[in-house]
């Protein structure tokens, strides 16, 4: 189907572990988008990425890290996962950078760190 | 991105029409007007955007004031599936292809 697909959409896991977002879409859309909604923060970017191989940071970047070597896919890892880490996690896509473009955004991913 | 201010709750009967009211007297010449909704447990969704013409699409229509310090979007036929939070944003050429600034939007509470 095409869209964006985030996987998994549940996920538990323990402080300490890594675990890694996926997110996947079809439209070849140039920018992508990683953010975290929490109660009281509303949506926050942690990092975006304008092509493959080309990823910045946002706004609440510690303790991510992603990686972008095909325009289709673009992963977020928590390398040694956190309880501040828990959060719904958003992967979003543009077409382009201009002010006009809307942003498409996936289901998300519901992430509990014990 | 300038700042908006929304209603933080409003409430509308199913099959009539809703108006969702966006302050932004800070607003400049460049910035796109852009709605986005939330559903429960979703992700936001786009809705519409517009510069300074009023906008169709199939699920909205944007009106936007002359002078571009309010605009409005309107539900034609509300139904319960439109429960949701709604979100003005403002986004600007300079800093475009970044993060969108949320804010805490309208919750919209649709009734049957």
């Amino acid at each position: 189907d095409a869209g964006i697909t985030q996987s998994p959409r549940y996920k538990i896991t323990e402080t300490g572990r890594q675990v890694t977002l996926m997110c996947h879409q079809t439209w070849s859309h140039s920018y992508m988008f990683w953010y975290r909604q929490d109660l009281g923060h509303g949506l926050r970017l942690i990092y975006y990425s304008a092509a493959a191989d080309i990823t910045d940071k946002g706004e609440v970047p510690d303790g991510y890290v992603v990686s972008r070597s095909k325009t289709e896919n673009f992963p977020l890892t928590l390398e040694s996962a956190t309880r501040s880490q828990t959060s719904v996690y958003f992967c979003a896509s543009s077409e382009s950078r201009g002010s006009n473009q809307p942003q498409h955004f996936g289901d998300g991913t519901r992430l509990s760190i014990l | 991105d300038a700042k908006t201010t929304q209603p933080n709750s409003m409430e509308s009967n199913e099959e009539e029409p809703v108006h969702l009211p966006c302050n932004h007297s800070t607003i400049s010449g460049t910035d796109y007007i852009h709605w986005y909704r939330q559903l429960p447990s979703q992700g936001p969704e786009y809705v519409i955007h517009g510069l300074t013409s009023n906008v169709n699409n199939r699920m909205a229509s944007l009106a936007i004031a002359e002078d571009r310090k309010s605009s409005t979007l309107i539900l034609h036929r509300a139904t319960l599936r439109d429960a949701a939070v709604y979100y003005c944003i403002l986004r600007d050429f300079s800093n475009s292809g970044y993060a969108l600034n949320f804010g805490k939007g309208t919750s919209l509470l649709v009734t049957p």
